[in-house]
């Protein structure tokens, strides 16, 4: 059985570091060509692809948000990390991390349960 | 980067309804385009992958098609369960999702 599950502060002052954590179970992160992305959605928004990891390690981030996120894995613990620099407010949302099966097409079959963050002093 | 639009961005339909919404991307993506579904709360469920290819265990009332820029997501009969909101994905290049359609209940 395929489960994910983020983890992270709930709230983040302006200008902080959010750092989440997703762990996987039900399948290996060297799997290969399987992936794992973030995405995020603010209330009542549509969803926005942030980043995603290979089980290669190939790593690609969203164009707009490059330069603030950093994606990474630890295959040994099942998890999957994403940091995002100097948040702000219109960085509320929830936070899904979900995984890309492989074939190809970069389709996600199994996703989080995601978890909300809030950005606020 | 590649921009998708969608349209209607919500429509009004009675169970038992035809129900087409179009997704255009900003350029070709061949058949670089899925589609989810979403429920409020809830994480999207992967209805159509690879613009035609339907996900295992998703009813066939739903169907996609199209490539190069223009696709469609149909439901042949819309039944209580799927209203929700639509979002297309291209993975051509850099993921991205369209804004979303919102289909409720006329």
């Amino acid at each position: 059985q395929v489960t994910l599950k983020e983890s992270g502060p709930v709230l983040v002052k302006p200008t902080e570091t959010l750092t989440l954590t997703c762990t996987v179970s039900g399948f290996s992160l060297s799997n290969a060509r399987m992936g794992v992305s973030w995405i995020r959605q603010p209330p009542g928004k549509a969803l926005e692809w942030l980043a995603h990891i290979f089980s290669n390690d190939e790593k690609s981030y969203s164009t707009s948000l490059k330069s603030r996120l950093t994606i990474s894995k630890d295959t040994s613990k099942s998890q999957v990390v994403l940091t995002m620099t100097n948040m702000d407010p219109v960085d509320t949302a929830t936070y899904y991390c979900a995984r890309i099966r492989g074939s190809g097409w970069l389709e996600i079959d199994y996703w989080g349960q995601g978890t909300l963050v809030t950005v606020s002093s | 980067d590649i921009q998708m639009t969608q349209s209607p961005s919500s429509l009004s339909a009675s169970v038992g309804d035809r129900v087409t919404i179009t997704c255009r991307a900003s350029q070709s993506i061949s058949s670089y385009l899925n589609w989810y579904q979403q429920k409020p709360g809830k994480a999207p469920k992967l209805l159509i992958y690879a613009a035609s290819s339907l996900q295992s265990g998703v009813p066939s009332r739903f169907s996609g098609s199209g490539s190069g820029t223009d696709f469609t997501l149909t439901i042949s009969s819309l039944q209580p369960e799927d209203f929700a909101t639509y979002y297309c994905q291209q993975s051509y290049s850099t993921p991205g999702f369209g804004p979303g359609t919102k289909v409720d209940i006329k």
